[in-house]
């Protein structure tokens, strides 16, 4: 089955840009969703189709897709966008999410 | 404003059955397909299973087909889940989520609901 790999944690300083990465095999030629969940919140998609942006959501959070891997930028991070990110794809009829990011605002 | 409501959930026992539900508003209930992810306490996200703003298409992640069931009555506006054989590795929040368009397959879930808590214990 296929898989999503995401790094466990991210830190960032309070303004600067955080990239969190995921990694799968031909990721590029895949819509990759990415999905922010707050504490105790349910998630909210922040990207879709690799670099689209919901109505909502702050030109802040951007994303790549190339390759093997997918990347959502969060420039000029806040406090507020500390969360668990998650990725996510389809393949072969199943939905498969990353086992999630944990970015952390210093 | 979309709007997604579940329920259902509960305290069952390890063999058990439940039924959740979610009840849509704010969209045209039957022009968006639909999903069901769980998370189990303190892990990730894991995709349950999806259905087609039709219900003509349906999806099931291989940890739970055989055993749920999803469906959908658009003169409720409301997404159902029939869970049984439960086992305790069943036990997690369960959220349904609206997709982007009528179709499962690749569309990005983009409404979620808050979930509701499925407990499988003795």
């Amino acid at each position: 089955s296929y898989e999503l790999t995401q790094p466990l944690s991210v830190s960032v300083a309070l303004g600067q840009t955080a990239r969190i990465t995921c990694g799968g095999t031909n990721l590029g030629i895949k819509n990759v969703h990415w999905y922010q969940q707050r504490p105790g919140q349910a998630p909210v998609l922040v990207i879709y189709r690799d670099s689209s942006r919901p109505s909502g959501i702050p030109e802040r959070f951007s994303g790549f897709n190339s390759g093997d891997t997918a990347t959502l930028t969060i420039s000029g991070a806040q406090a507020g966008d500390e969360a668990d990110y998650y990725c996510q794809v389809w393949d072969s009829g199943s939905a498969v999410f990353g086992g999630g990011t944990k970015l952390t605002v210093l | 404003e979309v709007h997604l409501v579940e329920s259902g959930g509960d305290l069952v026992q390890p063999g058990g059955s439940l039924r959740l539900s979610c009840a849509a508003s704010g969209f045209t209930f039957s022009s968006y397909a639909m999903s069901w992810v769980r998370q189990a306490p303190g892990k990730g996200l894991e995709w349950v299973s999806a259905i087609s703003g039709r219900g003509e298409s349906i999806y099931y992640a291989d940890s739970v087909k055989g055993r749920f069931t999803i469906s959908r009555d658009s003169s409720k506006n409301t997404l159902y889940l029939q869970m049984r054989t439960l086992s305790p590795a069943d036990t997690a929040i369960y959220y349904c989520a609206k997709q982007w368009s009528a179709v499962v397959v690749p569309a990005a879930m983009s409404s979620w609901g808050r979930g509701t808590l499925v407990t499988v214990s003795s």
